[in-house]
């Protein structure tokens, strides 16, 4: 069965760094997203991405992030300049509709020291 | 400003009875929900979902049931199991956005 998945499982890193999260999503999808997870609050959407470039993103989603899609088959996530408050989950999903159901891969932790 | 509620943050049911977790929604324009189990430390997993234009989804042990008037959708698992025990979250999409509600933990003991 087709998955989503994301590499690398856990990041640590410096404050101030910067890090890319990556994800394959599911290869006939067509809508990807980033979405976080920050330890025991709610999963919080960041980004959504279609037909190469977003197409919605949060108030989270500020100038410190960035996504692309630089072959047919990665995602990734970028984060200039890490902060403290940037420690979380990170889950890439995909769809083959938009605003239909999303596959979820594993989630990237980040920590940021 | 909390578009997607789940009020009971925790739920615990007797295996092989019903459980049933509730959601509700403030913004009028979602138009599609969706239920998700996600174990810790992975990915959230699809489990049903419902469009506005109907009442009732059923898929195995899984049935969400949507009140488009009050604004509320419930899932009812049924009969539960010890491998149900997951956290539940529920989430709505205007076809743009996804917007997850804070989860409600299912502890289903034996």
């Amino acid at each position: 069965e087709p998955e989503v998945t994301q590499t690398p499982s856990h990041q640590v890193t410096q404050m101030g760094q910067e890090v890319i999260l990556r994800c394959v999503p599911i290869s006939n999808h067509l809508y990807f997203y980033w979405y976080r997870q920050i330890l025991g609050q709610k999963v919080e959407f960041l980004v959504s991405f279609y037909n190469n470039e977003i197409s919605e993103k949060s108030e989270i989603f500020d100038d410190q992030f960035s996504v692309e899609r630089p072959d047919g088959s990665n995602f990734t996530l970028k984060i200039r300049s890490t902060k403290l408050e940037d420690s979380a989950m990170y889950f890439c999903a995909s769809s083959g509709n938009r605003g239909h159901e999303q596959y979820f891969g594993p989630g990237t932790r980040l920590t940021v020291t | 400003d909390q578009q997607v509620k789940q009020n009971s943050p925790s739920l615990s049911v007797q295996e092989g009875r019903i459980s049933i977790l509730n959601c509700d929604y403030t913004n009028s324009m979602f138009d599609y929900f969706l239920w998700y189990k996600k174990y810790p430390a992975e990915g959230p997993t699809f489990l049903i979902s419902i469009s506005s234009i109907k009442d009732k989804n059923e898929d195995g042990r899984f049935t969400v049931f949507l009140n488009k008037s009050a604004k509320h959708l419930s899932l009812h698992i049924v009969p539960s199991q010890p491998g149900d025990s997951a956290v539940y979250f529920c989430a709505a999409s205007d076809g743009q956005n996804f917007v997850f509600g804070p989860g409600t933990r299912l502890s289903v003991l034996p």
